[in-house]
C-alpha cells in the first residue's frame, strides 16, 4: 500500500543534542510538509518542499532545518533541541499545493515522531 | 490573519446518535476544506474533503459546505464509541494563486458514550 512512513516513531534526545527525523513516501507526491504539534494544539506548519523548492514559514525558528535529497525522502533536523521543542512531529505529503481539477491538494499524514527532550 | 475556528468541546453524544461538528473560516477565497480525525497520541487521518457548496456523503459521514456563510460542518450518523477522537477542520488558504497552506482549527473533542 502507498503510504507515508516516519522514523523513528519515538525519539528521546538531550537538551542541545542535534536530532534528525526521517520521512519517506511511496505516493510519488510532489509536496512534502513538516508540522509540529504540541499537546491539545493544532498542527503548526514548519516548512514544505514543492519538488526541490524549499518554502520556510516566517515564524519557523532557525533551529529547524530540512533536507529533501530525492522525491521519496525528507528530513527534519533540529540543531539544538530545547525543552520547548518536545512535541509530535508530523510529515505529510500532497500531489500538489492547489486543488486544480481535483483533490490534488489533499494532505496525507505519516504516523508522526514523538520527540522528548531531557 | 487567516483563521479556522472550532468549538473545542468536549462534545458528548450517546451511541447511535448524530454528532454534529462545526467550523468557520475567515478567508473568502478558500477553495478546499478537510476534516481529519485524530486519536490521542496518533497522527491526523483524513475523513472527508469537500470543494463545492452543498453536502458530500461517505458512509456514516456527511460534510456540508456553505461558502457564502464561510461554514463547513461534519455530521456523523449512528455514532460509535470508536468515533471518540478529536476532529480537526482544515482549510487550504491560497497565497497569490500559486501556493496553498493548510490552516487547522484547534479541533473538537468528541466523546461517544456507550
Amino acid at each position: 500500500d502507498a503510504m507515508v512512513i516516519q522514523n523513528p516513531r519515538y525519539q528521546v534526545t538531550q537538551f542541545g543534542k542535534p536530532v534528525t527525523l526521517s520521512c519517506s513516501q511511496t505516493l510519488n507526491h510532489n509536496v512534502m510538509y513538516w508540522y509540529q504539534q504540541k499537546s491539545s494544539q493544532a498542527p503548526k506548519l514548519l516548512f514544505h518542499y514543492y519538488d526541490k523548492d524549499f518554502n520556510n514559514e516566517a515564524d519557523t525558528p532557525d533551529n529547524f532545518q530540512s533536507r529533501r535529497p530525492n522525491t521519496s525522502f525528507c528530513f527534519l533536523d533540529i540543531r539544538s533541541p530545547g525543552l520547548g521543542d518536545a512535541a509530535m512531529y508530523l510529515c505529510a505529503t500532497s500531489r500538489d499545493r492547489l486543488a486544480g481539477g481535483g483533490s490534488t491538494d489533499t494532505q496525507y499524514f505519516g504516523p508522526g515522531t514523538r520527540l522528548t527532550v531531557l | 490573519q487567516k483563521e479556522v475556528e472550532q468549538n473545542s468541546g468536549p462534545l458528548s453524544v450517546p451511541e447511535g446518535a448524530i454528532a454534529s461538528l462545526n467550523c468557520t473560516y475567515s478567508d473568502r477565497v478558500s477553495q478546499s476544506f478537510f476534516w481529519y480525525r485524530q486519536y490521542s497520541g496518533k497522527s491526523p487521518e483524513l475523513i472527508m474533503s469537500i470543494y463545492s457548496n452543498g453536502d458530500k456523503e461517505d458512509g456514516r459521514f456527511t460534510a456540508q459546505l456553505n461558502k457564502a456563510s464561510q461554514y463547513v460542518s461534519l455530521l456523523i450518523r449512528d455514532s460509535q464509541p470508536s468515533d471518540s477522537a478529536t476532529y480537526l477542520c482544515a482549510v487550504n488558504i491560497y497565497y497569490g494563486g500559486s501556493q496553498g497552506n493548510l490552516i487547522f482549527g484547534k479541533g473538537t473533542k468528541l466523546s461517544v458514550k456507550p
